[in-house]
């Protein structure tokens, strides 16, 4: 079975572009997670999908991030215009959604902004 | 203060060593605790996963919560090479957001 991916795996920009990130999950799962890592800090929560809906954006840092999970299959986030600020690993985890379910973590894509 | 301290390190230790990794933590809500394994460039692999105080053994790693003190122990027994990485300690309540310490880089040496 194959686990959650992510694209790219690298992508460097710079200060004011946009890039978009997809994420994966592993089939049958409802629950996609999206969490970053800045450089020195801990890996933080973003937001959670439950199928196409947005059950948990508290941890989105502004509106300058935008999720979206079309057809409850692959989600992107898109961060429009980014700044140096944004750069770090983003992770993209699933779940089944049982009530002690286990998270399982793309490899994550490491956005570096100039 | 952040809600979940971990040290981060780096723990160097020669094969064979036993292996403490400890998180405290400060919010009563968190209900289970996880251990994942980071390798270099690779997305977090859970370990283990608890959610009542006491130990839960797979192998040679042996998790342990203590609720009433809010902290929480990964042990590794017999550590290999093959270990070394960064081990993130876990958690979370109701909410299905996991809250992260930050991570303990571990070495283990031949």
């Amino acid at each position: 079975e194959a686990g959650v991916t992510q694209f790219p795996s690298h992508s460097v920009i710079e200060k004011g572009q946009t890039v978009t990130l997809r994420c994966d999950p592993i089939s049958g799962h409802d629950n996609l997670y999206w969490y970053r890592r800045v450089m020195g800090k801990e890996i933080k929560f973003l937001l959670h999908f439950v199928k196409e809906s947005k059950q948990d954006e508290s941890g989105m840092p502004n509106n300058r991030f935008l999720a979206e999970r079309t057809g409850g299959t692959y989600s992107t986030l898109k961060v429009q215009p980014a700044e140096l600020e944004d750069s770090g690993v983003y992770f993209c985890a699933s779940s089944l959604g049982l009530r002690t379910d286990t998270q399982y973590f793309g490899p994550g894509t490491r956005l570096t902004v100039l | 203060q952040k809600e979940v301290e971990q040290d981060p390190g780096p723990l160097s230790v020669p094969e064979g060593a036993i292996v403490s990794l400890n998180c405290t933590y400060s919010n009563s809500a968190f209900q289970y605790f996880m251990w994942y394994r980071q390798y270099s460039r690779k997305g977090p692999e859970l370990l283990m996963y608890t959610y009542s105080s006491g130990n839960k053994e797979d192998g040679r790693f042996t998790a342990q919560v203590d609720k009433s003190s809010k902290y929480i122990s990964l042990f590794i027994r017999d550590s290999q090479p093959s270990d070394s990485a960064t081990y993130l300690c876990a958690m979370t309540g109701s909410a299905r957001q996991l809250t992260f310490g930050s991570g303990t880089q571990l070495t283990v040496l031949p």
